[in-house]
């Protein structure tokens, strides 16, 4: 069936780099797209969202790229630091009245 | 602190009990979700409600039984699970069940261990 992934599943960086972790969608009715953080023990937390209409939009250290041409969607994080680290899901809406439907997580490590 | 809250917060049962998990949501949201996250897979949508009707049952199986009884509340109980339903229950809200710009919080979920 079509899901939303995530190319990578892990990704280790170096503090203060900048990291990049991407996510391919498969239908291209999707209009509403949204990453989450997940740390250790706690729930998703909502960081930034974009809309179809858009192809980019920037947030307090993170950045959204939408490439709807080939159905792609990136989260940047600038600086990254250790308190990045956690499992990076990215989630689209599909049809009006339907619940959000998640792909794979990645799962990103910031060392010191 | 997301607004959403769910207890217990972890929960030891045998394949033979009867427990129930719950969520709280201070949003005024008036969708609610029950999502499902077992290790190494994406989060699976379980249920669905709008206004305290359920608009989505993802084929879940019957041993799984949600209500709620307003737009503020949801439970999830459980009944003759087997160890395959360990996993991490989330609960989760939104101003609407769907649609574009509609973002939807998480609680902390309830770690389920069936033994």
């Amino acid at each position: 069936g079509e899901n939303v992934g995530l190319h990578l599943p892990t990704l280790s960086v170096q503090e203060g780099d900048n990291s990049i972790i991407n996510c391919a969608y498969s239908n291209s009715a999707s209009d509403y797209f949204i990453w989450y953080k997940q740390e250790s023990g706690k729930g998703p937390q909502f960081i930034i969202d974009i809309r179809s209409n858009m192809d980019k939009r920037q947030g307090q250290r993170v950045t959204v790229l939408l490439n709807k041409t080939v159905k792609h969607l990136s989260l940047q994080i600038a600086a990254t630091q250790p308190g990045d680290s956690a499992v990076y899901f990215c989630a689209e809406n599909r049809w009006a009245g339907t619940a959000l439907i998640f792909g794979k997580g990645t799962t990103l490590s910031v060392s010191s | 602190e997301t607004g959403v809250t769910q207890t217990p917060r972890h929960l030891v049962m045998g394949m033979t009990n009867k427990k129930s998990l719950k969520c709280e949501q201070h949003l005024g949201h008036n969708a609610m979700y029950w999502y499902k996250q077992s290790a190494k897979k994406p989060l699976e949508l379980m249920f669905v409600y709008n206004f305290k009707e359920q608009t989505e049952n993802n084929s879940v199986p019957s041993r799984f039984s949600p209500e709620c009884p307003n737009s503020s509340h949801l439970f999830l109980h459980l009944h003759t699970l087997q160890p395959e339903d360990s996993a991490l229950y989330l609960c989760a809200s939104s101003q609407e069940p769907g649609g574009s710009g509609n973002t939807i919080y998480f609680g902390e979920g309830s770690w389920l261990t069936v033994v």
